[in-house]
């Protein structure tokens, strides 16, 4: 099957640093990746959506400035939060699609961010 | 926003059949149904899709009826290892709700 591979699993950083995750789809291309979060209890929050060769596109609320997200190629996503701050500190998750809109999203193991 | 509704806990024992509903009154005509897994620290899991009747593989089974406004994941025999938070998602032709997750049902799988 699908396999998304997100690295690293968990990250400590301390305040004002950056941080990058990457994802990647191992054995398929997906023109549209998927960056989720979630803090703890709660459900996954999509923050925004990856295009492969253009801008991703932020849900409302998600500072674009704060969370970068490069879609270089067809296989490889990466969001970078900048300037990390302790409330950034989460679960972050990503996604993509094998195929068409309703194929269903296969997942990264996610990374744990910790901002000290 | 989320479109689905679902029971926030279910409770069962080990080798009983679990039977979790999701309420999806606007859902639209080509719009499928997806479950999904979570266990902590880790990303969802997919289980099961479908769009009407009924559904099964090797771990579940997804019941649909006519009017496709819910559906229910059916777990059998479930075991500890079941224990997890469900997700049931409905696609939206023009806003893509199949992205937007709900708040899940935790299920806890007691011996």
């Amino acid at each position: 099957g699908a396999v998304v591979s997100q690295h690293p699993s968990r990250v400590i950083c301390k305040s004002g640093t950056s941080v990058k995750i990457e994802c990647r789809s191992l054995d398929f291309q997906a023109t549209t990746m998927f960056w989720y979060r979630q803090f703890p209890k709660q459900s996954l929050m999509l923050m925004a959506t990856s295009n492969e060769g253009s801008k991703a596109t932020y849900e409302q609320g998600v500072e674009k400035d704060k969370f970068l997200i490069n879609h270089a190629s067809l296989t490889l996503s990466t969001l970078t939060v900048t300037s990390a701050h302790p409330e950034d500190s989460s679960f972050y998750i990503c996604s993509a699609r094998e195929g068409g809109r309703n194929s269903p999203l296969h997942f990264g193991n996610g990374t744990r961010l910790t901002v000290t | 926003l989320a479109k689905t509704t679902q029971p926030i806990s279910m409770d069962s024992y080990e080798g009983q059949e679990v039977n979790i509903t999701c309420s999806h009154n606007n859902i639209a005509t080509n719009d499928y149904i997806t479950w999904y897994q979570q266990f902590p620290s880790q990303g969802p899991r997919f289980i099961i899709q479908g769009y009407k009747t009924k559904v099964t593989n090797e771990v579940a089974s997804l019941f649909i009826p006519a009017d496709r406004k819910s559906s229910t994941l059916s777990l059998p025999r479930v075991s500890l290892s079941d224990t997890a938070v469900y997700y049931c998602l409905v696609g939206d032709r023009n806003s893509g709700y199949a992205l937007n997750f709900g708040k899940g049902t935790s299920l806890l799988v007691t011996p």
